[in-house]
């Protein structure tokens, strides 16, 4: 079993839906969630953290968190032919070892 | 600019030869980690530092690769006789060492082409 793992996609969302993106993990010490956002030959972006189970909502963005399942989501509102990127899925292991997911492409059609 | 910087940005290397890369972390961060990526891939863990320990290396890692942080500052990457395969983009990332605000940056990272 991946340490971290997401649906590799591509996922495609027409503009202005919610786009929805899930990462399960393995290590139930983990405490801490990231969802980073990729373009084509760039480095990493942070957009979302959470270490609390629940919602946590930034503009049009909502990071999902249940340690009981394992699981952790990110959730785009209006989504936007920009926010066409791959979707890359981290989490904090114990000993703080940052481990990611391969990513899940996302594309929004205009 | 206060963010991660890696030098360089793109290196060329004959197969057999060795290079090194360099990582500036965020000042005030005391975690630095380096990952590798290839196209379609997440980032692969290769190793972590704390200040200047270095906590963990991936068992996946050849011996042909080694970092050191030497004064807790900023951070070499070194890949020993190249080969084809290692040919990737190569980042590095720093992150607070609390128990919260553990983003981690990233830098622009350092594409490595071996021929």
């Amino acid at each position: 079993q991946k340490e971290v793992e997401q649906n590799s996609g591509p996922l495609s969302v027409p503009e202005g839906a919610i786009a929805s993106l899930n990462c399960t993990y393995s290590d139930r010490g983990s405490q801490s969630f990231f969802w980073y956002r990729q373009y084509s030959g760039k480095s990493p972006e942070l957009i979302m953290f959470i270490y609390s189970n629940g919602d946590k909502e930034d503009g049009r963005f909502t990071a999902q968190l249940n340690k009981a399942s394992q699981y952790v989501s990110l959730l785009i509102r209006d989504s936007q032919p920009s926010d066409s990127a791959t979707y890359l899925c981290a989490v904090n292991m114990e000993g703080f070892k940052t481990i990611f997911g391969a990513g899940t492409r996302l594309f929004v059609k205009a | 600019d206060t963010g991660v910087s890696q030098d360089p940005r793109h290196k060329i290397t004959k197969r057999g030869q060795n290079v090194t890369f360099r990582c500036d972390p965020i000042s005030e961060h005391n975690r630095l980690y380096w990952y590798r990526q290839t196209l379609g891939q997440g980032p692969e863990f290769l190793t972590y530092f704390q200040n200047e320990a270095q906590l963990e290396k991936s068992r996946l890692l050849s011996d042909r690769f080694s970092a050191e942080r030497p004064k807790g500052s900023f951070s070499t990457l070194e890949i020993q006789r190249t080969e084809q395969g290692d040919s990737a983009m190569y980042l590095c990332a720093s992150s607070s060492a609390g128990l919260s605000n553990t983003e981690a940056f990233f830098g622009q990272g350092t594409r490595l082409t071996v021929v």
